[in-house]
């Protein structure tokens, strides 16, 4: 079984607005969580990663993620989108080399 | 930084060719892996090795081999090309460690199959 699961395939944001995408973790999943980034026609890049260092994890571009055990996510927000952020987006687990199925983020001017 | 480079960023093939996808990494990793990209899908792992020469499969290996003998170097083989592998191919690669670390992505191919 999957060790990540996204919710939502596509989300739709305006230029400025809150961004929020949501991955959770099967209970299995060792610490270690990541959100990566592919802009179109590239590979994937490395966005943040949580290690249990700290619950609240800041990455590039403005974007961070917040580790909840209790509620077993690793939610991505950023506060402002911006249309360089149209991009599709994946959350994965450090275990089984598996990925969420992806979000696609479009962002509206 | 890390670099994983892809031989191919487009390669057009006829149904029943062999195709090789060549992956080449800089950072000494102990670990590589390929994924096939579909829409809807997201990422499906196809292979991947922790060595040189050792290989173990993932989800969907049917229809796929690979070869790794040296430790940069991980080569993707479709033994005989069908339409349903037209795809996204990409070469991931990560340090040894405790679960695999941070994927260290190449810039993907591109295959269409006709």
């Amino acid at each position: 079984a999957q060790s990540v699961t996204q919710l939502g395939s596509h989300v739709s944001v305006s230029e400025g607005a809150l961004v929020l995408l949501r991955c959770n973790y099967s209970s299995s999943v060792p610490p270690y969580l990541f959100w990566y980034v592919q802009y179109p026609n590239q590979g994937l890049q490395l966005l943040l990663k949580y290690t249990s260092a700290a619950t609240l994890v800041k990455g590039i571009n403005g974007f961070e993620a917040e580790f909840k055990k209790s509620e077993t996510s690793f939610h991505l927000t950023k506060p402002s989108a911006h249309m360089s952020d149209a991009a599709e987006y994946f959350c994965a687990g450090d275990n089984d080399m598996r990925f969420g199925a992806g979000t696609r983020l479009t962002v509206k001017p | 930084d890390v670099k994983v480079t892809q031989s191919s960023r487009y390669l057009v093939k006829r149904t029943g060719e062999k195709v090789f996808l060549e992956c080449v990494q800089d950072m000494d990793h102990e670990n590589m892996f390929w994924y096939r990209q579909d829409p809807g899908l997201g990422l499906r792992l196809i292979y991947f090795s922790y060595d040189v020469k050792m290989k173990e499969k993932g989800d969907i290996p049917e229809g796929y081999s690979v070869s790794r003998e040296k430790k940069e170097r991980f080569s993707l083989i479709l033994e005989s090309a069908s339409t349903n592998q037209t795809s996204m191919y990409l070469c991931a690669s990560s340090p040894q460690g405790a679960g695999t670390g941070e994927l260290f992505f190449g810039e993907g191919s591109r295959l269409t199959v006709l």
